[in-house]
């Protein structure tokens, strides 16, 4: 399967401690973004990058929240100090370069905070 | 600043009866669109996208939509629904030819009666 992979898929931690996710995007894209999505809404953006370049980061990406793609192919998303509020689906996806290209997602890391 | 509007939370149609569910979005420029399907506990599928060109795009599973820029909108529409299609549908904005993030809407569910 050459699709989006996320791990891990399901991660329950308590308030105030660190967790990482990563995700391994199609090989041969370029473009990498980040969305979270709580129950009944749709993805929120949180960031992105073209190759190892962060372009855009959203304002929902506070201080505690960093994501990295070091060599311009895997992604990690690191959330430190976990608050409650926290507690969402983490959506990666990656697209080609091609204008137009669409975003092909990953199954997603659920995280609960406790 | 871009916006995507869902206006029907949830929709409730007959098996086999026609769908449309309703997509606008706000865009200083020519965007690209995109619908998805998420169904319970699965992630996000992409199923068409219009770039260029024709403003009727056919799509997977038997969707089609149509990009209408007077009305800023890109509706999805089905001919005759299947109780399988019940699942989250979200139309996503980008826009062309910039380094630019993707917005979703809040979705749209749908349930099939028998």
């Amino acid at each position: 399967d050459t699709g989006v992979s996320q791990d891990p898929r399901h991660k329950i931690t308590k308030r105030g401690q660190n967790v990482t996710f990563r995700c391994d995007p199609i090989s041969e894209h370029n473009r990498l973004y980040w969305y979270r999505q709580t129950l009944g809404q749709g993805p929120e953006f949180l960031t992105y990058f073209q190759n190892e370049a962060q372009l855009e980061k959203s304002r929902l990406l506070s201080d505690r929240f960093s994501a990295e793609r070091p060599k311009g192919s895997f992604s990690t998303l690191e959330i430190q100090r976990t608050e409650q509020g926290d507690s969402a689906m983490y959506l990666c996806a990656s697209s080609s370069d091609v204008a137009g290209g669409p975003p092909y997602f990953g199954p997603g890391t659920r995280l609960t905070v406790l | 600043a871009q916006s995507v509007t869902q206006p029907d939370i949830h929709i409730t149609v007959s098996e086999g009866a026609s769908l449309e569910l309703r997509c606008n979005y706000s865009y200083g420029a020519t965007p690209y669109l995109f619908w998805y399907v998420q169904s319970p506990g699965q992630g996000l599928q992409l199923l068409l996208k219009y770039f260029s060109g024709d403003t009727l795009v056919q799509g997977i599973k038997g969707f089609e939509a149509e990009f209408k820029r007077s009305q800023s909108s890109f509706n999805l529409r089905k001919p005759s629904v299947h109780w399988s299609d019940a699942a989250e549908y979200f139309c996503a904005v980008g826009l062309m030819n910039r380094d630019d993030k993707i917005i979703f809407g809040k979705g749209t569910r749908l349930h099939i009666l028998p």
